[in-house]
Order: C-alpha cells, then structure tokens, then sequence
C-alpha cells in the first residue's frame, strides 16, 4: 500500500505557481520526503527531495512542516512542459512505494 | 548522457513464450531496481539489488519472474510462460548508496505487450 495520499490531478494555466500537496500521516522518523516527475512514456525523474523545513533546488521548493505529516511541491511559474504525473513518495531504508500520483496539466 | 538504458524499447510476444530485459545502470551505481507499471498506475516495486546480490523481492515476482545481476553491473529480468497480465511496462532504476531515498535514476523502460 502507498505511504502517501495526493490529489488525484489538477489543472493549471501558463505562468502560475503551481502546489501539489501529499499527506503521510505514517511517516517514519527516519523517512525522507521524495518527489518524482513522469512524462508519458518515460521511466519517473527526480525532482527534490527534504526530510523537514523547506528545500529548493533549480526546478522546485519543497515545504515540509514541523509535523511532517503532509508536504507541498511547489512549482513556480509552471509551463506546457510541466504538464506531467507528480508523485510524492517518503522512503528511508527499504524500496520505493508509489502511489497513483498526481496529473498535472498545464493550459495555455 | 550515459544514463540507465534499457534493452528492447517494446516487445511484442504471444501468451507462453518467455522474454528477458535488460538494464544497464549507470556505472557507478551500486543499487538497481525493477518496477512495473501498468496504465494509469503509478511504478510498482518488483525487486532490487545491492552490487549482485538480490536483497528483496515483492510477493508481484511470481515463480515465473526472475532476475539477475551476475556481475553487479548489468541486470536481466526474464519471465517464462508470459500472461496476458504481464503486459506493461518494465522499469529499471539506479542509484548510489544503501538507502532507497537516494534519488533513484529510471530508465524509460520496455514496454511489454502479451498477444
């Protein structure tokens, strides 16, 4: 069973910022906070990743709050190239657990 | 780029014929992943390996499932007497470490498709 929950898509338009929260309720102390990117066709790319607080990186924030029960991606001024499946993942020291993800899609 | 690649792209084969895949990781990388994905589906976990030892398998890796990493570079996954249920798409992923939450880079897989 996944470890984490996330809305099923969303929609978006050029230029906004775009939140895709993740609920996980379970997380371990020792789990870290992943998320992936998939275009269709294509195995997942990573896009960041936090254990708490906030993490950025050329592409995307992460917000991870004190509780750590629930995280946000954050993707700042999104394009038509965005348009991909998101999935939010917690691991630690065994196998990556997927869910179903999140399908954005970007309109012009 | 030499990133993870997977060999064949798509394979086509009648329900008992057995097929292998192969992946070739990125060359550094010490642990490698097997997924599958079905249609809609995110990535299911199938097994891995750390160098060429099998450290876990999923109850999904039936008898007819079976992987390998002679060498700890290059993996082989074959599935002998192929069901309708076995199409979809095969994933290989690396990564660098002893811990899953290393990023893990995927390749973009072999898609399987069952007459």
């Amino acid at each position: 069973l996944a470890k984490t929950t996330q809305p099923i898509s969303m929609d978006s338009y050029e230029g906004q910022e775009v939140n895709i929260t993740c609920s996980h309720n379970n997380i371990a102390t020792n789990d870290y906070i992943t998320w992936y990117q998939q275009f269709p066709s294509q195995g997942p790319r990573f896009i960041i990743q936090g254990y708490k607080t906030k993490v950025t990186n050329e592409v995307a924030s992460l917000f991870i709050p004190a509780d750590r029960k629930s995280s946000t991606l954050s993707l700042p001024r999104v394009s038509l190239s965005d348009t991909a499946v998101y999935y939010c993942l917690v691991a630690w020291g065994g196998k990556l657990i997927f869910g179903q993800g999140t399908e954005l899609s970007v309109k012009p | 780029d030499t990133g993870v690649s997977q060999d064949p792209r798509h394979k086509i084969t009648k329900r008992g014929q057995n097929v292998t895949f192969r992946c070739d990781p990125i060359s550094e990388h010490n642990r490698l992943y097997w997924y599958r994905q079905t249609l809609g589906q995110g990535p299911e976990f199938l097994t891995y390996f750390q160098n060429e030892a099998q450290l876990e398998k999923s109850r999904l890796l039936s008898d007819r499932f079976s992987a390998e990493r002679p060498k700890g570079s290059f993996s082989t996954l074959e599935i002998q007497r192929t069901e309708q249920g076995d199409s979809a798409m095969y994933l290989c992923a690396s990564s660098l470490g002893d811990r899953a939450n290393q990023p893990q880079h995927f390749g973009d897989g072999t898609r399987l498709s069952i007459l």
